[in-house]
């Protein structure tokens, strides 16, 4: 696509529950970022894959977090047993390696 | 590790006045450094950047001089307008860090008529 798309733009979901944010990255893009934003702090680096290669998980703060790109395209956060503190923003990026990240416009999450 | 320190927001200017938004850096070696741009409701776009030392990235009117001695890549603009409302984050790009990012905390920039 013309650029990278992320769906629900809005999630509301009860604490407890399970949450998967999907990221569509431009077509052509090998490598795939998670960041999460939270009020009035900055990105928080979660997860980066790159190609076929082992994904960089070293910024998932939980083992209630985890990710995966299939077919090296589309790629999907999921949150289990969601906490009040999962409430942000949670943003997808994609570039080539080396070159600029182009951004989608992220999944607000809201946990209550 | 890398680590990216902005100056605290918000901002709130005039039209026309002069913008310094600073921001300075810790890593190792010769990082790249990025200012990035998040317009209300839409994603972060690049705004500039700068891959080595005395390097000025420039864009939009905007420009920012990478400085190796004070580890600092302070966004400057000449004279602002309201459609520069919006969050400016600094971000790095380590030597040995791949393609990830490492983003300051961003710094809400308004600018009334």
């Amino acid at each position: 696509g013309a650029g990278v798309s992320q769906s629900p733009s809005n999630k509301v979901t009860e604490k407890g529950k399970d949450v998967e944010l999907r990221c569509d990255p431009i077509s052509g893009h090998t490598a795939l970022y998670w960041y999460r934003q939270s009020l009035g702090q900055g990105l928080e680096f979660l997860i980066y894959f790159q190609g076929n290669s082992a994904p960089d998980k070293s910024g998932l703060p939980s083992d209630r977090f985890s990710a995966e790109r299939t077919g090296g395209s589309v790629s999907t956060l999921t949150i289990q047993r969601t906490q009040q503190e999962d409430s942000a923003v949670y943003l997808c990026a994609s570039s080539l390696v080396g070159f600029g990240y182009t951004f989608g416009s992220g999944t607000r999450l809201t946990v209550v | 590790g890398n680590s990216v320190t902005q100056m605290e927001g918000p901002v709130t200017l005039s039209e026309e006045a002069f913008l310094t938004i600073n921001c300075t850096y810790t890593a190792t070696g010769y990082p790249s450094l990025f200012w990035y741009v998040q317009y209300p409701g839409e994603g972060l776009q690049l705004l500039l950047k700068a891959t080595k030392a005395d390097d000025k990235g420039s864009n939009k009117g905007f420009e920012a001089t990478y400085r190796k001695e004070t580890t600092s890549f302070h966004l400057e603009k000449g004279s602002v307008q309201v459609s520069d409302s919006a969050v400016y984050f600094c971000a790095l790009r380590g030597e040995t860090s791949g393609s990830r990012l490492t983003f300051g905390e961003g710094t809400q920039l308004t600018v009334n008529p």
